[in-house]
């Protein structure tokens, strides 16, 4: 099975733009995670999506967004960049049950300058 | 509320030494815990993880942790280093039924020839 892919590797953008984010989790699972990583914060829970809904959310503010779609696949957008944007943006799926575990994908790379 | 705390950001072992890395953990309720390992510029890789089945987990690469609730401890172990070990781990906690991972601020481990 091909692994969880994440589009784009990397990404620059300025203050005060928005980005997209895709994530294309492993077939047949439904649920989706997504968490920034910052050398400051470390690794911190955005939210979990399971059959289009979102099902959990961490501590952000509503700049940051998501959403899935009927195929599992899930975007997440951030509005209104700020320099402590920059981060990994890092993706995970599971199947669905709270005992799986979340295969995370390579990340992208958001730069905010 | 759950949170995970690991000792020591960097830990230096000689090739061939063992591999010892502390998390101990925080939970109001039965955890379920995981080692991830992280090598640059790519995602998280599950090492092991405990879902309160046996309190000796095996996982990946020769590397085992234990469960131990009287300590609150979950320290990952692997008896000789390999050069290939070198990248960055890191100890997470969620709790059961949970949808999400709190993740500890990860150790570097480096492994000298």
């Amino acid at each position: 099975k091909a692994g969880v892919t994440q589009t784009p590797r990397y990404l620059i953008k300025t203050r005060g733009q928005q980005v997209t984010l895709s994530c294309s989790p492993i077939s047949g699972h439904r649920s989706v995670s997504w968490y920034q990583q910052t050398p400051g914060q470390g690794l911190q829970f955005l939210f979990e999506y399971f059959s289009e809904t979102q099902r959990n959310k961490g501590n952000f503010p509503g700049r940051f967004s998501g959403r899935q779609f009927s195929n599992s696949r899930s975007e997440m957008n951030v509005s209104t960049l700020e320099l402590g944007d920059s981060a990994l943006y890092l993706c995970a799926s599971r199947s669905g049950t709270n005992t799986d575990t979340q295969y995370f994908g390579p990340g992208t790379r958001l730069t905010v300058l | 509320a759950q949170s995970v705390t690991q000792l020591g950001s960097h830990v230096s072992v000689s090739e061939g030494a063992l591999v010892l890395l502390r998390c101990n953990y925080s939970s109001s309720v039965p955890p379920y815990l995981f080692w991830y390992v992280q090598y640059p510029n790519q995602g998280l890789q599950l090492l092991l993880k405990y879902t309160s089945a046996a309190t000796l987990v095996k996982g990946i690469n020769g590397f085992e942790a234990e469960f131990k609730k009287s300590e609150t401890s979950f320290h990952l172990t692997k008896p000789s280093a390999h050069m290939s070990d070198a990248a960055e781990y890191f100890c997470a906690v969620s709790a059961t039924g949970a949808n999400n991972l709190f993740f500890g601020t990860g150790t570097r481990l480096t492994v000298i020839p």
